[in-house]
Formats: structure tokens, C-alpha cells, sequence
């Protein structure tokens, strides 16, 4: 979408390699996610970023890392990929819109651990 | 339980039909987003509401917050209507919960 981008858009990797995932975005938004999407769960959180420097963990978090150096960009890495991290990760970004939180969301990242 | 429920979970119209999905939570809110996504696409925002009623051409979202529940309705329904669309919510913070999502597919 425009603003926000990810990359890769598909990734195939083996099981106990590292993977990075980018989210980068142009909008100058404080608030930035990373989900993951599995059937029958719905977008699960899994780490939020709430400034640069700032993270904090979501309902999914083990198993990876995150950090946000810049403003624009939030990076999700899975230290040690397993076949359960197989999944389409989505990044968002948040910023306050008249008292609430308005959203935007990237594209999307299919990742596959073989 | 979910916090957020949806139902139906998935739903096959005829075009020019009225479609409703609808969204319960269990929770405080401080307000409800109605988001869509097609097969292999991105997610888009569709609403964000805290009160009442909004309507952006042939979709319309209502929300009553006594009751904990929204409703996202499609008017004269067409088959690049098919998507999921996702209910979310808001309670305190800018954290989102989701529902999981109802698969709407519409016929010609």
C-alpha cells in the first residue's frame, strides 16, 4: 500500500537459518506492528514498535526479534527459522486520528521454512 | 472465547444481494475497524468507528456500543465484493484485536 512497504514479498527458507523481514514506511507514523496470519487464527501480534528504540512484545513473540533504528523502518528477524514460523507476515503502521488509532498495512510477506 | 467474535464465518451471496457480517466483542472499546483483504492481496481499511453509522458507497457500518456489536452491510453485492473482511477493535492503546475473518464470495 502506498506509504508502507515489505520486502521480500516471498521468501523459502531452511529450517535453523535466520530470516529479516523489512517494513518500511513513509509516513512518519510513531506506531509500527508486525502480525502473522495462519488459518483459523486471524492476524496474531507479534511485536509493535511505539518510537524508534521502543518495542515491546506481542501474544506471539518467541521466536523473534525486532528493532526499529529509524523511524522508518521496522525489522522482524526469526534468529533460527522452524517450520511452525511458516506463515504471511503483515506489517502495520499506526498513528492517533481524532482521539483513536487509524491503521495502514502492507502488502504482506509469505514466508515458507522448509 | 475470542474477544472478537464474526459471523457468519463464510458466506456465498448471489450478485445484487444485501449482505450483513456481523462483529461481537467482549471488551471496552474505543473503536472498531472493518478491514478487507482479497485472495493473495494486502489488507485495506475499510471503517474505523466509535459511534453510530458510516457509509462509503455500497458499504455501510453500524455499531452499537451498548450492545458490543458492529455490523458491516454490502448493498447490491457484486462478485469483485469477494474478499475477507476482518473486524478489529481497539480497547485501550493502539493495539488491535482481530476476529478471524469472514469469507465472503459473491456470484454473477
Amino acid at each position: 500500500d502506498a506509504g508502507i512497504t515489505q520486502s521480500p514479498r516471498h521468501k523459502v527458507t531452511e529450517t535453523g537459518t535466520p530470516v529479516t523481514l523489512r517494513c518500511h514506511q513513509t509516513e512518519n507514523h510513531r506506531y509500527m506492528y508486525w502480525y502473522r496470519q495462519d488459518p483459523g487464527h486471524g492476524l496474531r501480534l507479534i511485536h509493535y514498535s511505539y518510537g524508534v528504540k521502543d518495542t515491546d512484545k506481542g501474544e506471539v513473540s518467541d521466536g523473534y526479534s525486532v528493532s526499529r533504528s529509524k523511524t522508518e523502518d521496522f525489522l522482524l528477524t526469526l534468529e533460527s527459522a522452524t517450520s511452525s514460523q511458516t506463515s504471511v507476515y503483515f506489517c502495520a503502521i499506526g498513528e492517533a486520528a481524532g482521539g483513536n488509532y487509524g491503521y495502514t498495512f502492507g502488502s504482506g510477506t509469505r514466508l515458507t521454512v522448509v | 472465547k475470542n474477544e472478537v467474535e464474526q459471523s457468519p464465518q463464510n458466506l456465498t451471496a448471489q450478485e445484487g444481494e444485501f449482505i450483513t457480517i456481523n462483529c461481537s466483542y467482549s471488551v471496552g472499546i474505543s473503536a472498531l475497524h472493518w478491514l478487507q483483504q482479497h485472495p493473495g492481496g494486502g489488507i485495506v481499511s475499510l471503517f474505523m468507528l466509535s459511534s453510530g453509522k458510516k457509509k462509503h458507497g455500497r458499504l455501510i457500518a453500524t455499531i452499537n456500543i451498548q450492545e458490543k456489536h458492529s455490523s458491516l452491510h454490502i448493498t447490491a453485492s457484486h462478485p469483485r465484493d469477494s474478499a475477507v473482511y476482518i473486524c478489529a477493535v481497539s480497547a485501550s492503546g493502539s493495539r488491535l484485536t482481530f476476529g478471524e475473518g469472514t469469507q465472503l464470495t459473491v456470484n454473477p
